[in-house]
């Protein structure tokens, strides 16, 4: 079966320090990625996407970075964390198949200070 | 673009109450529909889904109907229990994953 790996499960980060977070995916071959982010209170916001090893696609510009070094591993990075980075992080995966759900991870609590 | 619109919460219940919780969407083409359940401090699990008109996704007692006539995937459940309490989010696939603002549901014992 498969199961989708988020960790940290939190962490606690001072503003301008470099952020990663890392997201592995085992029992699929070539899945779909996704990184998204959780504030308090709101829905759900995508920031990437990927469809395969160095495809990444950003939905929204901001200080957050994404990289796909192998198949089944997706990395959400930052050079200098803002205190607006705080929140719920969260990494899924699909099939290819088109209109596919997602599966995600238990997600990262990121507080920066 | 797409997107997808849902009741705001949050929403309190006594348990064996109905629940409902109102969606609808803006789509262009014909996306697949889901609902997805959060427990405090984990991810998203998916729920139910429908994948075109007329479908009816249900799963542990929740139910919702695809309706394209009135663009709408509102979840129900008969009986809920204190179990229940959650995060629920509505969602459209269509060119990616679209999600609602979410509602907290709350079941009082």
């Amino acid at each position: 079966s498969q199961t989708i790996h988020q960790w940290p499960a939190t962490l606690v980060q001072p503003v301008g320090s470099p952020l990663s977070l890392e997201c592995t995916v085992e029992g699929t071959s070539n899945p779909n990625l996704y990184w998204y982010r959780q504030a308090a209170g709101r829905g759900l916001q995508l920031l990437f996407y990927s469809v395969g090893i160095g495809q990444i696609s950003s939905e929204v510009p901001q200080n957050l970075s994404a990289s796909r070094p192998q198949d089944r591993q997706f990395i959400l990075s930052s050079k200098k964390l803002l205190l607006s980075d705080s929140g719920f992080y969260l990494c899924a995966w699909s099939v290819v198949q088109a209109n596919s759900p997602l599966h995600f991870g238990n997600g990262t609590r990121l507080t920066v200070t | 673009g797409d997107s997808v619109t849902q009741m705001e919460g949050p929403v309190t219940l006594s348990e064996e109450a109905f629940l409902t919780i109102n969606c609808t969407y803006t789509a262009t083409g014909y996306p697949s529909l889901f609902w997805y359940v959060q427990y405090p401090g984990e991810g998203l699990q998916l729920l139910l889904k429908a994948t075109k008109a007329d479908d009816k996704g249900s799963n542990k007692g929740f139910e919702a109907t695809y309706r394209k006539e009135t663009t709408s995937f509102h979840l129900e459940k008969g009986s809920v229990q204190v179990s229940d309490s959650a995060v629920y989010f509505c969602a459209l696939s269509d060119q990616g994953m679209r999600f609602g603002a979410g509602t907290r549901l709350t079941v009082k014992p």
